[in-house]
């Protein structure tokens, strides 16, 4: 069964940093499109990052420069480190498998809040 | 950054009604769509990728259509549990983008 786990979420003040782990189990990461998608409170969705099998990967304009997706094939774990991070970043983080994200993670809430 | 305008934001309807919404890219982008459903404390569920390609264990009452830059999603007789939120999302070319997101709520 494929089950995707977000963990790493939580409370941190402006211009720090966090990294979000996604543990994946039913199917190997590292052969498969990974993406990360938010939803600030109360907005729509918002796509985030996608790391390729090939290790390509691309960002959404307002986090390029201060996320970086990453995997751990060892681990089977898909990562977003953030960095300087802002109140605007403040929402659930989901990861998701597939180019059109079909699986998805119950979510990690991130607050950036002094 | 290619836009998705999502229309309606928002509609209200009566169970049995046929739902429709729609989604414009702001360039081409051959079929490259998905549907998603949200509901309240939820994940998305992907409905519909490909424009057109209804996912499995998707009831049939849910249908996609368009290509290029203008996509519809139709649910033919709304049923309780389709009151929720819909995105369209284009993943034709990166940054990815989703619509702005259509509540379906209880007329």
């Amino acid at each position: 069964e494929v089950q995707l786990v977000e963990s790493g979420g939580g409370l941190v003040q402006p211009g720090g940093s966090l990294r979000l782990s996604c543990a994946a189990s039913g199917f190997t990461v590292s052969s498969n499109y990974m993406s990360w998608v938010r939803q600030a409170p109360g907005k729509g969705l918002e796509w985030v990052s996608v790391i390729y099998s090939g290790g390509r990967t691309y960002y959404s304009d307002s986090v390029k420069g201060r996320f970086t997706i990453s995997r751990d094939n060892s681990k089977n774990t898909l990562y977003l480190q953030m960095n300087s991070l802002r109140a605007e970043d403040t929402a659930v983080y989901y990861c998701a498998r597939d180019r059109t994200p079909t699986f998805w993670g119950q979510g990690t809430l991130v607050t950036v809040s002094s | 950054a290619i836009q998705m305008t999502q229309s309606p934001s928002s509609l209200s309807a009566s169970v049995g009604d046929r739902v429709t919404i729609t989604c414009r890219a702001s360039q081409g982008i051959r079929n490259d769509l998905g549907w998603y459903q949200q509901k309240p404390g939820k994940a998305p569920k992907l409905l519909i990728y490909g424009a057109n390609t209804l996912e499995r264990g998707v009831p049939s009452r849910f249908s996609g259509s368009g290509s290029d830059t203008d996509f519809t999603l139709t649910i033919s007789s709304l049923q309780p549990e389709d009151f929720a939120t819909y995105y369209c999302l284009q993943d034709n070319n990166y940054p990815a983008t989703f619509g702005q997101g259509t509540k379906v709520e209880i007329k």
